[in-house]
Formats: structure tokens, C-alpha cells, sequence
């Protein structure tokens, strides 16, 4: 079984500040994938960054990193140079690679608010 | 890029009416497709998962008779709510997965909320 946990259920940021949105997962699988997605009050789920679980470094897609600690279970992500339109609900997602089901699990997800 | 095109975006129904949710894949195949459900302020929650060609896989709680799912070609599945009522109003949402390379991402539709009057 998977199982992702936020324990952030709002953040607060001060525009142009860096954030840091926290989840951390629980996996019998060998081989996964960690996902962020962003999900603005129109409803749609846009991705943001992936991790493998055998990456050697950090993903990073423009002003989204994610610190990944394997040995901690972490998967944050991490904003730099907040916008307003950053303001949204974060959700963190895993799924297997080596398993028939490739369903993305999701956390409970993190309200952000950001503030000029 | 992967484009998933979700319809309709919002409906109202009667209770007691059938709603049918179309899932589409504009410029890749897409091999499998998962419906999830999402209540208000709420995480998103699996539903079933839908294979081209076979019967979907449904996630335990969910009854197959009243959330029925077809995937009839690669681009298409499609989602029929049957017997509406108030309780099933909720956001749901169709997300795509195409094969081969390019295969960990999952793309997702907008989403189509249903309201149950």
C-alpha cells in the first residue's frame, strides 16, 4: 500500500519569498515515482515536477525544486520567488513503477496563499 | 504536449437521471485512464481504472453498477453516473496516461462537476 501524507493543510508566503510545501510517503514498492500538482480554484490538476525514486539529484523545473531525502521518506517542494498566482491547493502524488497498478496515490494536499 | 479534453465541464441533473462524462486524449493514446473523485476541500480519490479494450478495474467502495465505465478506443473513456442522486454530486476527474516513453506523467482533464438536484 501507498500512502502520502501533508501535514500542511494552509501556508502562508509574502510575495517574491520562497516556500517550502511539505510530504512525506510510505511505500512497500522498490521503484516509484513522487508528483507535485497544482490545483487552482478552476479545478484542474497541473503538474508540476517528478522525482524517481533512483534519481541522483534534486528535480528541478524553474522556480519548483524538490528536496527529496529517500532515507527520511521526504518529498518537498519547494517555490522560490513566490507569485500571486502561485496561490493554490499542492498536491503531493506517488505512484509504482513496477506494479500493474499505476494509479497516482495522492496526499491530502496544502492551501497556499501568497501575499503581495 | 499531452492534452486531455474533459466534457462536460459542469452539469446539473435531476435526481434519478443518468449523467455521461467524456474523457479524451487529443494528441497521444492513451493505453490506461483513471477516474477520480474529488470532494469539496478534499484530496482526490481513485475511483476505477480503465483499460482499452477490458473491463475497468474498480477501487474497493465504489459500486461498478452505478459508476460506469467504458474505454472503447485509446483516446475515449467515458464515465456514466446512472441514477443520480444528491450524493454523487462531487467534481470528478478523468487523467490519461499515454505508453511507452513519457509514461510516468499523468495528464489530467479539467474536471466536470456534477450537481444532483
Amino acid at each position: 500500500a501507498q500512502k502520502i501524507t501533508q501535514t500542511q493543510p494552509g501556508m502562508f508566503v509574502q510575495e517574491k519569498e520562497a516556500v517550502t510545501l511539505d510530504c512525506t510517503y510510505d511505500t512497500s514498492d522498490p521503484s516509484y515515482g513522487l508528483f507535485w500538482y497544482k490545483q487552482p480554484s478552476s479545478g484542474e490538476m497541473i503538474f508540476l515536477i517528478y522525482q524517481g525514486s533512483y534519481d541522483q539529484q534534486n528535480a528541478t523545473e524553474g522556480r519548483y525544486s524538490l528536496n527529496f531525502q529517500k532515507a527520511r521518506k521526504s518529498a518537498n517542494l519547494v517555490i522560490s520567488a513566490s507569485q500571486l498566482g502561485d496561490s493554490a491547493m499542492y498536491f503531493c502524488a506517488m505512484r509504482g513503477r513496477d506494479t500493474g497498478r499505476r494509479a497516482l496515490t495522492f496526499g491530502s494536499g496544502t492551501r497556499l496563499q501568497v501575499q503581495p | 504536449g499531452a492534452v486531455v479534453s474533459q466534457h462536460p465541464s459542469r452539469v446539473i441533473c435531476k435526481s434519478g437521471t443518468s449523467v455521461k462524462i467524456e474523457c479524451r486524449s487529443l494528441d497521444f493514446q492513451a493505453t490506461t485512464m483513471f477516474w477520480y473523485r474529488q470532494f469539496p476541500k478534499k484530496s482526490l480519490m481513485l475511483m476505477a481504472t480503465s483499460n482499452e479494450g477490458s473491463k475497468a478495474t474498480y477501487e474497493q467502495g465504489v459500486e461498478k453498477d452505478k459508476f460506469l465505465i467504458n474505454h472503447a478506443s485509446l483516446t475515449l473513456s467515458t464515465l456514466t453516473v446512472t441514477s443520480a442522486h444528491p450524493e454523487d454530486s462531487s467534481f470528478y476527474i478523468c487523467s490519461a496516461q499515454r505508453g511507452g516513453a513519457g509514461a510516468n506523467v499523468l495528464t489530467f482533464g479539467a474536471g466536470s462537476r456534477l450537481t444532483v438536484l
